[in-house]
């Protein structure tokens, strides 16, 4: 099973908005809409951000939103603030391993 | 509080074995799937296996199928992963997760138990 495909960095500056994109095939993220998004900071463990493609789990931020076309899903992240510098992983249920797979990650810098 | 403590990795010459465990605390473990998650030293995360609640089935990760075995003990709150013929692309820091209570998600998460390979 391949990781699903995201750019290896993205940046913004503070108060912008920004886009990770997650790229899989018909047989992940895009046969359900099992994707969900992590947030890792240096050191620390994931923390789920999306999940169910659009859904935002209790505590996390407005700021944070999910979408998907075909087999490509999104996170936006609105008004970027520094504390939003980290690493971001995407993962989707695969019906070809029956199990799941996460992206390649990107890491996101607020210049 | 919900919370997941895992414990036992360590130092392990290739070849070995090791036995992982992530004590469960703050909510009813027996009624979530758990699931392992790696992370190779400044790697991406690696998904490694899943169990349901009542451990009557389990998944595995090709990369692993054959070599780890995941199984849990609800009376013990307590997830396990069983890791044999260790390789050294096997050194990584073993998170396990919990299911969020609508699938296909991992809402909890442990700090991890770092796994070292290495003669």
């Amino acid at each position: 099973q391949s990781a699903l495909t995201q750019p290896a960095s993205v940046s913004g500056s503070p108060g912008q908005s920004i886009t990770i994109s997650c790229t899989g095939t018909n047989s992940d993220v895009g046969a359900y809409n099992f994707v969900s998004w992590y947030r890792q900071y240096p050191g620390e463990a994931p923390q789920l951000m999306i999940y169910d493609v659009t859904n935002r789990p209790s505590g996390v931020s407005h700021r944070f939103s999910g979408s998907k076309s075909g087999n490509t899903a999104s996170l936006t992240i609105s008004g970027l603030q520094a504390e939003d510098e980290a690493d971001y992983y995407c993962k989707s249920y695969s019906t070809s391993s029956v199990s799941y797979v996460f992206g390649t990650g990107t890491k996101v810098t607020v210049l | 509080e919900v919370q997941l403590v895992e414990s036992g990795g360590g130092l392990v010459q290739p070849g070995g074995s090791l036995r992982l465990s992530c004590v469960a605390s703050g909510f009813s473990f027996g009624t979530y799937p758990m699931h392992w998650v790696r992370q190779a030293p400044g790697k991406g995360l690696e998904y490694i296996s899943s169990i349901l609640g009542d451990g009557s089935h389990t998944v595995y990760a090709t990369s692993v199928k054959g070599r780890f075995t995941i199984s849990r003990d609800n009376s013990k709150n307590t997830l396990y992963l069983q890791m044999g013929s260790l390789r050294s692309e096997d050194m990584a820091i073993y998170y396990c997760a919990r299911d969020i209570s609508t699938g296909f998600s991992f809402d909890v998460w442990g700090l991890g138990t770092k796994v070292t390979v290495s003669s």
